[in-house]
């Protein structure tokens, strides 16, 4: 079993639709938890963080983590083309390592 | 220029031969890594560093060799190509912050 779960998609929507990807984790030890996106020949840009459990808000993004079941989404509202894109979860293993663990990524196609 | 730069960013070599990937950063960052993406899988770890005398292995580590030639320079290298290394390959740098990764724009490495 992966550290981290994460539905590799396609997932395909109609502009302005509400966005919801997800993730899954097995260890305890993850505590920072991050969603990167990336474009097709691109390196992986950092779209929102969070430390706690709970939601946060950016714009149109919203990280939620909900530690207790180890299960963490991301949700994009009024959706663009442009936010066509894979997107990964990932997470920080806070041990001496402090290593970035990522889940397989969900590729992302917003229609017009 | 770009934070961390990854040089050559595409390379096709032939199965057998030794090939040397090289990044470097101008983050002032302590720490280095290497990671390589399959499709599906997501970004797997291969190395990281924490300072010149520091070298650590990742998850995928063999086959691969690493050098951390200055606090800025980090290099990867593959002894004896062989097909199943072909892939895409990010070197990335942190702040030891849970959210502070900087990506490099990736090396597409194809071994025949």
């Amino acid at each position: 079993q992966k550290e981290v779960e994460q539905d590799p998609g396609p997932l395909s929507v109609p502009e302005g639709a509400i966005v919801s990807l997800n993730c899954t984790y097995s260890n305890s030890a993850f505590q920072y938890f991050m969603w990167y996106r990336q474009y097709s020949r691109k390196g992986p840009e950092l779209l929102m963080y969070t430390y706690s459990s709970g939601n946060k808000e950016d714009g149109r993004f919203t990280a939620q983590v909900d530690k207790s079941s180890k299960y963490i989404s991301l949700f994009i509202r009024d959706s663009q083309p442009s936010d066509s894109a894979t997107y990964l979860c990932a997470m920080i293993l806070m041990d001496s390592s402090y290593k970035l663990i990522f889940g397989s990524g969900t590729r992302l196609l917003v229609r017009p | 220029d770009a934070d961390v730069t990854q040089t050559p960013r595409n390379r096709i070599t032939k199965t057998g031969k030794r090939i040397m990937l090289e990044c470097s950063q101008t983050k002032g960052h302590d720490r280095m890594y290497w990671y390589r993406q399959d499709p599906g899988l997501g970004l797997r770890l291969i190395y990281y560093s924490f300072d010149v005398k520091d070298i650590n292995k990742g998850e995928i580590s063999d086959g691969y060799s690493v050098s951390r030639q200055a606090q800025a320079k980090f290099s990867l290298s593959l002894e004896s190509a062989i097909p199943n290394q072909t892939a895409l390959y990010f070197c990335a740098t942190s702040d030891g912050q849970g959210y502070g990764y900087t990506f490099g724009s990736g090396t597409r490495l194809t071994v025949v």
